[in-house]
């Protein structure tokens, strides 16, 4: 057990709908990351948060939004969803930078039917 | 900008028999570098991590990666396979373009231990 918890393990949607996925980080760690792993694009880094404001940010599309809110969890939203959007969606945590370990949640499963 | 390349999408090996799992990698600054495995339906956990101190890390469960600057290499070994370490592994650049750091991870590499 990493110490990241993400909700909800599993997400059914529809084309166009939104959703909103969750990660509490370990305890301590002021880092956030959101990952994207789907068979077609391998995994990919959307965006990092550090201590509540952005630091870095990869491959995410405009569909999407991330937040770090002030107890540090962190919320990803994935609007006007497509088909290829399904996708296991992985939450990271680390104490500070890229340099440092990131401990990854379990991550969440997400199919847009 | 920077790139990595794992050179096989799949290995097998017997049980007891070593492991080589092969990354080269591309950076205009230093990287940091990383291998992470992931076991079947799990997230990522990692098994080592190089940041420009030893040459060679040492991981957890026996792997240890080589640092070799001048192949821009960074391969995975392991002395001797066990079942357990049956899993997807993947190598990872860390660096950084402008002020913003950037995370690229490889293909990844499937591990198959045999009995």
């Amino acid at each position: 057990d990493s110490g990241v918890t993400q909700t909800p393990k599993h997400l059914i949607t529809a084309t166009g709908q939104r959703v909103t996925l969750r990660c509490s980080p370990r305890s301590g760690d002021l880092s956030v990351y959101w990952y994207q792993q789907s068979l077609d694009q391998g995994l990919q880094f959307l965006i990092q948060y550090y201590n509540g404001e952005e630091r870095a940010k990869g491959n995410i599309l405009e569909r999407f939004s991330a937040q770090q809110f002030p107890d540090l969890h962190s919320e990803l939203n994935l609007s006007s969803l497509e088909l290829g959007d399904s996708a296991l969606y992985f939450c990271a945590s680390s104490v500070g930078g890229f340099v440092e370990t990131q401990y990854f949640g379990p991550g969440t499963r997400l199919l847009v039917l | 900008a920077q790139s990595v390349t794992q050179l096989d999408s799949h290995v097998s090996v017997s049980e007891g028999t070593p492991v080589l799992l092969r990354c080269n990698y591309s950076s205009s600054y230093s990287p940091s570098l990383f291998w992470y495995v992931q076991h079947p339906n799990k997230g990522l956990q990692l098994l080592l991590k190089y940041t420009s101190a030893a040459t060679l890390v040492k991981g957890i469960n026996g792997f240890e990666a080589e640092f070799k600057k001048s192949e821009t290499s960074f391969h995975l070994t392991k002395p001797s396979a066990h079942m357990s370490d049956a899993a997807e592994y993947f190598c990872v650049v860390s660096g950084r373009t402008g002020t913003a750091s950037k995370l690229t991870f490889g293909t990844g590499t499937r591990l198959q231990v045999t009995l």
